[in-house]
């Protein structure tokens, strides 16, 4: 089954204490993007992946860091979380000939108090 | 990309046609229109497509007027499992930003037994 997983999907941490948010796609595809959804605020792209090694920031990246060493894998690194990055992140994947369509993890819950 | 005006909210009844409208004026030649839904706190869903001419999937048809400044999204049979917000977004060639999706408010459909 095509999918892209995220873990964990719920996590609660203290501000400072660094975490990472695992993704992961089966579908072989090039783009990989972390967003955040936060009310009001809407969908918004933190980093992005066109294929490995090559990453970008997005719109709101400041705060995090992302590596894509193998193309199935894109995880998204907060080395010193704050209350502010309280959120709730995707991860999506899509294909080169088929931008259109992304394919979006089950979404992760992060509490920073 | 072009902004979208979609209505806040919406009821349908089950086994009912949902017919979800998007306005879209300001799109440009090059630009299409896409929907995307998002249930209750889950990842988005790719729906469906179009440039211009008037598409259907599984999921849904597509309607796009001929001066392409408004789309209705059509879900023939509304189920239960239809209750979500959709997204209608207009863009170009999603290449740059590595294929970022922009959400607007969207309209939060009921469906009703």
């Amino acid at each position: 089954e095509a999918q892209v997983t995220q873990n964990p999907r719920y996590l609660i941490t203290v501000t400072g204490k660094k975490l990472t948010v695992t993704c992961s796609q089966n579908m072989n595809h090039e783009y990989m993007s972390w967003y955040r959804q936060d009310p009001g605020l809407g969908l918004r792209q933190i980093y992005y992946s066109m294929n490995v090694e090559v990453t970008d920031k997005g719109d709101v990246p400041e705060g995090y860091k992302v590596s894509r060493k193998e193309k199935r894998n894109f995880p998204l690194i907060l080395e010193s979380p704050s209350p502010n990055q309280t959120s709730l992140y995707f991860c999506a994947s899509s294909s080169l000939t088929k931008t259109y369509e992304q394919y979006f993890g089950p979404g992760t819950r992060l509490t920073v108090t | 990309d072009a902004k979208t005006t979609q209505p806040t909210s919406m009821d349908c009844a089950e086994g009912r046609a949902a017919n979800l409208p998007c306005n879209h004026s300001t799109i440009s030649g090059n630009e299409y229109v896409y929907w995307y839904r998002q249930i209750h706190s889950q990842g988005p869903q790719y729906i469906i497509h179009g440039l211009k001419n008037n598409e259907t999937n599984e999921m849904a048809s597509l309607i796009i007027t001929e001066d392409r400044k408004s789309s209705t999204l059509i879900l023939p049979h509304a189920t239960l499992r239809d209750t979500a917000v959709y997204y209608c977004i207009v863009r170009g060639i999603p290449q740059a930003a590595g294929n970022k999706l922009t959400f607007g408010g969207g309209t939060r459909v009921l469906v009703k037994p």
